[in-house]
C-alpha cells in the first residue's frame, strides 16, 4: 500500500506570493492533518480535515487555509508569503478522525521563502 | 495547555549499546496517548512506539521500550542494541483522548550512533 504522498518535495517562493501544497493520503484514509515544522517553533498543528470538513484548526493566521476533496486528497494554501513561513510542511493521514487512529506522515514539502 | 519537554537536544550512543531519551509532559487530563516518533534525514515521521495512559504496562516494540511514569508525567524511550539506522531526530508527542485534538510535540532529540 502506498504511503502518504506530498508534492512538491521542495518549493522556493518570493515574499508576497502564494503557494499550494498537496497531500495524497494512504488509500482508505479519510482524515488528513497538516503540521508546520521549523527549527525555532518545532512542530505545530495547522489543521485537520475529515470527509471534506475542517475538524480542527491550530493557531495560525488566516493566510493559511486548506481543503479536502471527495477522494480525501488535501491541499493547503498560504497566501501573501512571509519569510517566517519558510518551513517543512508535513501531512499526516489516518483511517478516521479521533485520537485512537494512528497518524501516518509523508516526507513533507520544504518551502523556502526569499 | 499541554506541553511536552525533551531536555536533551542531542545524544550519542555507541553501536550495540543502550540509550535512553527523556520526555516529560504537562497535562491535567487522565486519559491520553503518548508517542515516540523518529524522523530520519528522509524527513518522514515514523511512529516508533505508542503508550495509552490508562495502561500501566510499558509498551515495547522489538528493541524499543518505554518507561511510563504517569504520576511523574515522564515518558522515556529506551533503545537497546543501537544500530546505525537508529540515527535520527526523535520526537515525543502527546494527544488527549477526547475530541479531535492534535498531537503536541516536543522539540526533539537528535540521536547519533557511533560505529
Amino acid at each position: 500500500k502506498a504511503g502518504v504522498t506530498q508534492t512538491p518535495r521542495y518549493l522556493i517562493k518570493t515574499r508576497g506570493q502564494q503557494v499550494t501544497l498537496s497531500c495524497s493520503p494512504i488509500s482508505g484514509h479519510r482524515s488528513v492533518s497538516w503540521y508546520q515544522q521549523t527549527p525555532g517553533q518545532g512542530l505545530q498543528f495547522l489543521f485537520e480535515y475529515f470527509s471534506e470538513t475542517q475538524r480542527n484548526k491550530g493557531n495560525f493566521p488566516g493566510r493559511f487555509s486548506g481543503r479536502q476533496f471527495s477522494n480525501s486528497r488535501s491541499e493547503m494554501n498560504v497566501s501573501t508569503l512571509e519569510l517566517g513561513d519558510s518551513a517543512l510542511y508535513l501531512c499526516a493521514s489516518s483511517f478516521r478522525t479521533g485520537n485512537n487512529s494512528p497518524l501516518h506522515f509523508g516526507n513533507g514539502t520544504r518551502l523556502t521563502v526569499t | 495547555a499541554q506541553t511536552v519537554t525533551q531536555s536533551q537536544p542531542e545524544m550519542s550512543v555507541q553501536e550495540a549499546e543502550t540509550v535512553t531519551l527523556s520526555c516529560t509532559y504537562d497535562t491535567s487530563e487522565s486519559d491520553y496517548y503518548l508517542f515516540w516518533y523518529k524522523q530520519p534525514p528522509s524527513r518522514q515521521m515514523i511512529l516508533v512506539i505508542r503508550q495509552e495512559a490508562y495502561k500501566q504496562q510499558n509498551a515495547t516494540e522489538n528493541r524499543f521500550s518505554v518507561n511510563f511514569q504517569k504520576a511523574a508525567k515522564s515518558f522515556s524511550l529506551k533503545i537497546s542494541d543501537s544500530q546505525l539506522g537508529d540515527a535520527a531526530m526523535y520526537f515525543c508527542a502527546y494527544r488527549k483522548n477526547s475530541g479531535n485534538t492534535p498531537l503536541v510535540f516536543g522539540k526533539g532529540t537528535r540521536l547519533s550512533v557511533i560505529a
